[in-house]
This record gives C-alpha cells, sequence and structure tokens, in this order.
C-alpha cells in the first residue's frame, strides 16, 4: 500500500524552530516530486514548498522563503522541513504530499495524514 | 500571482446535481484539479486535468473547464459527499501551487 505519514511538529514558541519529516512507503519515493501543504485552523489549504526527484531543485511560497527548508533523502525515503523563525500564523496541520503529471499539469495523487505545528507562548 | 475563486457553500438535495465552480483569469488554459476534504481528514483527489478521475472514484464525479471558469459536478449527490472541495492548478508564471479557497457542500 503507498502511504505518507508525517512525524515531528508539535507545539515551538514564537521565533522557535521545528523539523517535520515524511516517510514514505509502497512507492518508488525516488521516482515522484513531493510537496508540503499547509492548513491553518478553519482554513484552506496553501501550498508550501516543492523537491524535484533529486532534491536539486526546490521551490517556496513567499511567506516561507528563507525561513523554511524542504529536502529529501532518497536512500530513506524521507522528506522534510525545517522550520525556522516560527511565528503565531505558522500555526498549521502540515501535510506532505506526492504529485503527478507533467510540471504543468501537476495534481496531489497522495497525501500524508498531516502534523499539527503549533506556535504559540 | 495567479488566484482561484471558489464560492465559500454549495447545498443540494440528495439525488440532485451539485456544482462547484472555480475562477481564474483564462483557467480554459490550465489543466484544473479537484480534491475532496471531509472532517479531520485529509485530501483526496477526485478529478484530475479537467475531467479524469482517479481509480476509485464515482462516474457521478465530472469536471469541466473553459473561458475563465472550471466546474466540478456531483450528480445524484450522497450524503457521504458532504465535505470541503478545492481547485488546484500549476502557476507557471510564479513557479507555485494554487489553490482556491475552497467550497463547503452542504447535502440537505
Amino acid at each position: 500500500e503507498e502511504q505518507l505519514v508525517e512525524s515531528g511538529g508539535g507545539l515551538v514558541q514564537p521565533g522557535g524552530s521545528v523539523r517535520l519529516s515524511c516517510a514514505a512507503s509502497g512507492f518508488t519515493f525516488s521516482n515522484f516530486w513531493m510537496h508540503w501543504v499547509r492548513q491553518a485552523p478553519g482554513k484552506g489549504l496553501v501550498w508550501v514548498s516543492r523537491i524535484g526527484r533529486d532534491g536539486s531543485e526546490t521551490n517556496y511560497a513567499d511567506f516561507v522563503k528563507g525561513r523554511f527548508t524542504i529536502s529529501r533523502d532518497n536512500a530513506k525515503n524521507t522528506l522534510s522541513l525545517q522550520m525556522n523563525s516560527l511565528s503565531l500564523e505558522d500555526t498549521a496541520i502540515y501535510y506532505c504530499a506526492r504529485v503527478r503529471g507533467a510540471i504543468t499539469t501537476y495534481y496531489f495523487d497522495l497525501w500524508g495524514q498531516g502534523k499539527l505545528v503549533t506556535v504559540s507562548a | 500571482s495567479y488566484v482561484l475563486t471558489q464560492p465559500p457553500s454549495v447545498s443540494v438535495a440528495p439525488g440532485q446535481t451539485a456544482r462547484i465552480t472555480c475562477g481564474g483569469k483564462n483557467i480554459g488554459g490550465k489543466s484544473v484539479h479537484w480534491c475532496q476534504q471531509k472532517p479531520g481528514q485529509a485530501p483526496t483527489l477526485v478529478v484530475h486535468d479537467d475531467n479524469d478521475r482517479p481509480s476509485g472514484i464515482p462516474e457521478r464525479f465530472s469536471g469541466s473547464n473553459s473561458g475563465n471558469t472550471a466546474t466540478l459536478s456531483i450528480s445524484r449527490v450522497e450524503a457521504g459527499d458532504e465535505a470541503d472541495y478545492y481547485c488546484q492548478v500549476w502557476d507557471s508564471s510564479s513557479d507555485h501551487v494554487v489553490f482556491g479557497g475552497g467550497t463547503k457542500l452542504t447535502v440537505l
């Protein structure tokens, strides 16, 4: 069974850091671009970041650029998101997601269960 | 940056057809994808590339895309279809994924 399972997160103070991980199983992880998407409580889905198959290409939403770093370890089938300089507005459920399709037709065909990151003093 | 506009809510009686719109400038020239999110769950894909369904998604779910509006149609609506629905595209000008704000489908 194809699966994505996030770990990490939790409660962090403003200005602090946290790392999310996403363990992939049931498919060839290195064949897929991977993304992070977040959802603030009661709000909609918002794209955060993406990383290419070999990790050499990354992109970020403007609101996280310079603070978040996406990475992957294909040997360990793991995707990561290092989140620094966190603010209250970063409180959200963070989902890792796999994409299919050509770059102009990206769609998310597999999602993790999500991990809550709460930024609070 | 590219903006997708969805109605906040749509209500429909069981057995009727629900239509959820997603507006964007010249969206007809892009591939539009739709996901469904039930309370407390992760999203799941229901339509991709305007009108293709992943395996396991009922034929009741279909999509269309032309001009400035894409539409997700759900025929013979069931209580189990009650969920939030999001449209999504790739914005090549910014190299970003863009989601619509989401539409809450209520089955009366």
